[in-house]
């Protein structure tokens, strides 16, 4: 099946920096992506889709500055968190759409903690 | 407009009981229907999926669901609990068409399986 990866699994931070997180489906090509955040016990609030070689269409409420998302390729889009602070800390998904097959395939996530 | 209302968010069963996770949605246009798995700290696995094909989907892992458009929903059923079904289980519906079509999902239930 599909695989899509992320990476890092888990990053700790201190507040203030900058943390790159990187979603690449592996052995299919995805114009969509999706990225989710997802705090304990809850389920996932879907942050922005991003699609390839255009600007990601975010959410209400998610500010596009602060997390910024580039889909440079079919294969690989890359979330930003810039001047993270601890209430940044959560588990992030991404998702890939293979065109072919129409669904979602989901990354393993990364685990954020700022400091 | 889409939602899915996941009910109970804690099911308990015993091992070799029948485990049943209701599911019911809300949707103006011909849904998909899906049902993920969450296993502690990774991502996302899909269980199975209705497309409009056959109203008895079969999944992985024993798993299987029926869409009952007049009830509105997808319960997901396993005729017999194993320890290794202890997971956080997600029901999920979309719109059956369009590149960008989101998941809108359930807050998520999860399952504990006891000895």
């Amino acid at each position: 099946g599909a695989v899509v990866s992320q990476h890092p699994s888990r990053v700790i931070c201190k507040s203030g920096t900058s943390v790159k997180i990187e979603c690449r489906s592996l052995d299919f090509q995805a114009t969509t992506m999706f990225w989710y955040r997802q705090f304990p016990k809850q389920s996932l609030m879907l942050m922005a889709t991003s699609n390839e070689g255009s600007k990601a269409t975010y959410e209400q409420g998610v500010e596009k500055d602060k997390f910024l998302i580039n889909h440079a390729s079919l294969t690989l889009s890359t979330l930003t968190v810039t001047s993270a602070h601890p209430e940044d800390s959560s588990f992030y998904i991404c998702s890939a759409r293979d065109l072919g097959k129409g669904e979602q395939f989901f990354g393993p996530g990364t685990r954020l903690t700022v400091l | 407009a889409q939602s899915v209302t996941q009910l109970g968010s804690h099911v308990s069963v015993s091992e070799g009981a029948l485990v049943l996770l209701r599911c019911n949605y809300s949707s103006s246009v011909p849904p998909y229907l899906f049902w993920y798995v969450q296993y502690p700290n990774q991502g996302l696995q899909l269980l199975l999926k209705y497309t409009s094909a056959a109203t008895l989907v079969k999944g992985i892992n024993g798993f299987e669901a029926e869409f009952k458009k007049s009830e509105t929903s997808f319960h997901l059923t396993k005729p017999s609990a194993h320890m290794s079904d202890a997971a956080e289980y997600f029901c999920a519906v979309s719109e059956s068409a369009g590149n960008n079509r989101k998941l809108i999902w359930g807050l998520g239930t999860s399952l504990a399986v006891n000895p």
